[in-house]
């Protein structure tokens, strides 16, 4: 699996938009892009997924550029409920091997 | 979404005791299961494939005696810590992999985790 590395931590406010970049370099050209979030104490929950360009959920948006080697996942007028851990992971979409690296812990202030 | 259930949610146990955990697929059958662990400010940390009605698949570093897997069921993995000690304490959550239709590819839904203390 395609090592990634994103912030160590951000810090926001309410209503602002959070967007949080993630850089793998050596992503394969069948690998895609994942994001999970992760609140203390529970399970991770899937965000996004996307391979190029980009993909906009009622959550998140995630972007993409033309060579892959980074994406941004874009939290749209942030809550104090979106504070939580973001993985961005990278692999084939049937290699379910998940790598959960570091994370983005995500901080919403008031 | 599909629901992926633990338990319990939260044990303490003794030293050199042994804990059951269980992972259930409530609304929908997965034939692949799998285990994590998290310790405190850490990441997920992939332990163990379980694949229903085959022996389970271990990561490197993860001791097959002491974490036993099993996978009897189609909606249920459960995973045994034996001879628990306090280096065990640590989160576990599972998750369970829904098939799309292609076959190609699915989605993996995480259960709420599992707090394991050793005292």
């Amino acid at each position: 699996l395609a090592k990634t590395t994103q912030p160590i931590s951000m810090d926001s406010y309410e209503g602002q938009e959070v967007n949080i970049t993630c850089s793998h370099n050596n992503i394969a050209t069948n690998d895609y892009i994942t994001w999970y979030q992760q609140f203390p104490s529970q399970g991770p929950r899937f965000i996004i997924q996307g391979y190029k360009t980009k993909v906009t959920n009622e959550v998140a948006s995630l972007f993409i550029p033309a060579d892959r080697k980074s994406s941004t996942l874009s939290l749209p007028r942030v809550s104090l409920s979106d504070t939580a851990v973001y993985y961005c992971l990278v692999g084939l979409i049937n290699d379910y091997k998940l790598s959960f690296g570091a994370g983005t812990t995500v901080t919403v202030r008031a | 979404g599909a629901v992926v259930s633990q338990h319990p949610s939260r044990v303490i146990c003794k030293s050199g005791t042994s804990v059951k955990i269980e992972c259930r697929s409530l609304d929908f059958q997965a034939t692949t299961m799998f285990w994590y662990r998290q310790f405190p400010k850490q990441s997920l940390m992939l332990m163990a494939t379980s694949n229903e009605g085959s022996k389970a698949t271990y990561e490197q570093g993860v001791e097959k005696d002491k974490f036993l897997i099993n996978h009897a069921s189609l909606t249920l993995s459960t995973l045994t810590v034996t001879s628990a000690h306090p280096e065990d304490s640590s989160f576990y959550i599972c998750s369970a992999e829904i098939q799309d239709i292609s076959g190609l590819g699915g989605e993996q839904f995480f259960g709420p985790g599992t707090r394991l203390t050793v005292l």
